[in-house]
């Protein structure tokens, strides 16, 4: 069975960092690129940034480039996702999900994790 | 950025009834076009992709359509279950972007 499982939100500062991560197991995980996916309150879903199965290639939105990285750690399982200069509009819950294929650029999501809530405010 | 456009933005319904729930999309992305329901506290539910591709365990009701710029979900005949908020995602190119969702109410 496909699960993951994401941690590390909370409450933090304008300006500040945080790093989420997303334990996945039920799939060989380093075959399949991955993404975060946040969702403000009352709003819909926003693609964040993707990473490719092992080849390591990563693409951000516009709204995060320069200020979140994604990584990957294949022998942990884990997806990452760095977050510095945080701003109250990044408030949202983050979704890590799973691509819908292997091996390739298959960007739909057939798996998503229940999500980690991450609040900017002072 | 390719935008996606959905409309209409609410539709109510009754169970047993066919929706019809259009994306439309700011520039061509041939056939690659994915359809999420949402449930209230829960994380989106992949229902199709690539236009008319059912995903496992979907129901047959479900049915996707179009290419290029022009892409409708029907849902054939309405169960309880089915009112939530449907959204498509393109995959077309970077970056991905999302549609701003159709809510199907009773």
């Amino acid at each position: 069975e496909v699960q993951l499982l994401e941690s590390g939100g909370g409450l933090v500062q304008p300006g500040g960092s945080l790093r989420i991560t997303c334990a996945a197991s039920g799939f060989t995980f380093s075959n399949y690129a991955m993404s975060w996916v946040r969702q403000a309150p009352g709003k819909g879903p926003e693609w964040v940034s993707a990473i490719s199965d092992s080849r390591g290639s990563t693409y951000y939105a516009d709204s995060v480039k320069g200020r979140f990285t994604i990584s990957r750690d294949n022998s942990k399982n884990t997806l990452y996702l760095q977050m510095n200069g945080l701003r109250a509009e990044d408030t949202a819950v983050y979704y890590c999900a799973k691509t819908g294929r292997s091996f390739g650029d298959y960007h739909w999501f057939d798996f998503w994790g229940q999500g980690t809530l991450v609040t900017v405010s002072s | 950025e390719i935008v996606l456009t959905q409309s209409p933005a609410s539709l109510s319904l009754s169970p047993g009834e066919r929706a019809t729930l259009s994306c439309r999309a700011s520039q061509s992305v041939k056939n690659y076009l994915v359809w999420y329901q949402q449930k209230p506290g829960q994380a989106p539910r992949l229902l199709i992709y690539d236009s008319s591709t059912r995903a496992t365990g979907i129901p047959a009701r479900f049915s996707g359509s179009g290419s290029g710029t022009d892409f409708t979900l029907t849902i054939s005949s309405l169960e309880p279950e089915d009112f939530a908020v449907y959204y498509c995602q393109h995959r077309s190119s970077w970056p991905l972007t999302f549609g701003g969702g159709t809510r199907v109410e009773i």
